[in-house]
């Protein structure tokens, strides 16, 4: 079953124009991690957020996490064609840390040149 | 390069057919993935190898078996195919299971007729 849920399912934006995606999950967590999914390939590593951290950022991405909402963020500022793509959170670890990563059904993004 | 590397990258089997797909990453990954993504459904793990010699079901784990070859190799068979199989199917590999970000291959784009 699946832990992240992504909203919206869906988001179209016109370039330069910032993208936010949101996940929710249901259990504690180890750690939170955000995957881009260009369409017919493999999901590529964004980012991960470990339960302790509350905002990270990479490049042009931001990520919140809010722990005691279970939920989290992804911020894409000035969006451009390239960043259309389905967008998938993933939630890990448990306090452990030692059970694999389970995949939301991720937000499809467009972005509009 | 560096990466998960899976083979076919496309298949068609009849209802019964058996096959296997190969996944094999160079990046000395202890731990290996085989999720499994169907429209509207996001990826659902069938199966995984935490370590070299050992695997654990995943969400989805019927009507499959793994093998874990050796610290580079994890292969998934299907022993009787059924249309219900008909998916696309990804591997994946990490450090260590919940805790760091995964490499994915590129799919294995099944139909089973």
């Amino acid at each position: 079953s699946q832990q992240g849920e992504e909203d919206p399912q869906a988001l179209s934006i016109q370039e330069g124009e910032n993208a936010t995606m949101n996940c929710s999950y249901k259990t504690s967590i180890n750690n939170l991690q955000w995957y881009r999914q260009n369409s017919g390939r493999g999901l590529v590593h964004l980012i991960l957020i470990r339960s302790n951290e509350r905002e990270k950022h990479s490049g042009r991405l931001r990520v919140t996490l809010d722990t005691s909402k279970k939920s989290s963020s992804l911020l894409i500022t000035a969006s451009r064609a390239a960043d259309t793509a389905s967008y998938f959170c993933a939630t890990g670890g448990s306090n452990s840390g030692n059970t694999p990563l389970v995949f939301g059904k991720g937000t499809r993004l467009s972005v509009i040149a | 390069n560096a990466g998960v590397t899976q083979t076919p990258k496309f298949q068609v089997l009849k209802t019964g057919q058996s096959m296997t797909l190969q996944c094999a990453q160079d990046m000395n990954h202890n731990s290996m993935y085989w999720y499994r993504q169907d429209p509207g459904m996001g990826l659902r793990l069938i199966y995984y190898s935490a370590s070299e010699g050992t695997t654990d079901k995943g969400e989805v784990p019927n009507g499959y078996n793994v093998s874990r070859l050796n610290k580079r190799e994890f292969s998934l068979r299907l022993e009787s195919a059924a249309p219900s199989q008909t998916s696309v199917y990804f591997c994946a590999s990490s450090e260590a299971r919940g805790i760091s970000g995964y490499t994915f291959g590129s799919g294995t784009r099944l139909t089973v007729v």
